[in-house]
């Protein structure tokens, strides 16, 4: 059973088009929700991390939130190099794994 | 160093043959994860080290994986008797401690022909 699930798996979004990215996850006890950018032929780069139900952050155009259940990112007016590959990852508090997402392409046209 | 490094950053092998790939954490980092990412996937955990301690080991495939980090700081990926089905990036990430966050070097693509 996966951990962790990213929806939608690529979203085309036009400059100044705001949307969220959704994160659902399923551990037992949750240490810490964490979320990545990835560019193209990189490696994963930190932008947030969530421990408890109610947290927001931000971050210029993205905020994070967390339910109990799922984490969201949201992205206010988009420009084109928002564009990358966002993955979220969760850290039970029983271990020290971090199990990532397959997670969301997004595409920024201008 | 300023981020972490990682070599060699390519590498094609032949069925059988051992490899070993080296990661260069942030020097301050006490906390290092191997991961291996397939293509359109994300990252998937292999192992950890907590300086030379490596608590957790679970997320290797076979016997034939093993990582080591003798001195606390670089630490080796090894994978004996390799297999085309090995082919992947190779990804170790450094941190500070548990709860804070993972910072990527850039990977090491295996193809094992």
């Amino acid at each position: 059973e996966d951990q962790v699930t990213q929806s939608p798996e690529a979203l085309r979004l036009q400059e100044g088009e705001s949307s969220s990215l959704n994160c659902s996850y399923t551990v037992s006890g949750l240490r810490g929700l964490f979320w990545y950018r990835q560019d193209p032929g990189k490696g994963p780069e930190f932008l947030f991390t969530l421990y408890s139900a109610g947290e927001e952050k931000e971050k210029e155009r993205l905020k994070a939130t967390l339910t109990k259940k799922e984490s969201f990112l949201h992205i206010t007016a988009p420009k084109p190099e928002d564009s990358a590959t966002y993955l979220c990852a969760v850290q039970e508090n029983t271990g020290n794994q971090f199990y990532f997402g397959t997670g969301t392409s997004l595409t920024v046209i201008p | 160093g300023a981020g972490v490094s990682q070599s060699p950053r390519y590498k094609v092998t032949k069925r059988g043959q051992d490899v070993t790939l080296r990661c260069d954490p942030i020097s301050s980092h006490a906390t290092l994860y191997w991961y291996q990412q397939a293509l359109g996937q994300g990252p998937e955990f292999l192992t950890y080290f907590n300086y030379e301690a490596q608590p957790d080991k679970s997320g290797l495939p076979s016997d034939r994986f093993s990582a080591e980090r003798p001195e606390g700081s670089i630490s080796t990926l090894t994978i004996q008797r390799t297999e085309q089905r090995d082919s992947a990036m190779y990804r170790c990430a450094s941190s500070s401690g548990y709860y804070n966050e993972q910072f990527f070097g850039p990977g090491t693509r295996l193809t094992v022909l």
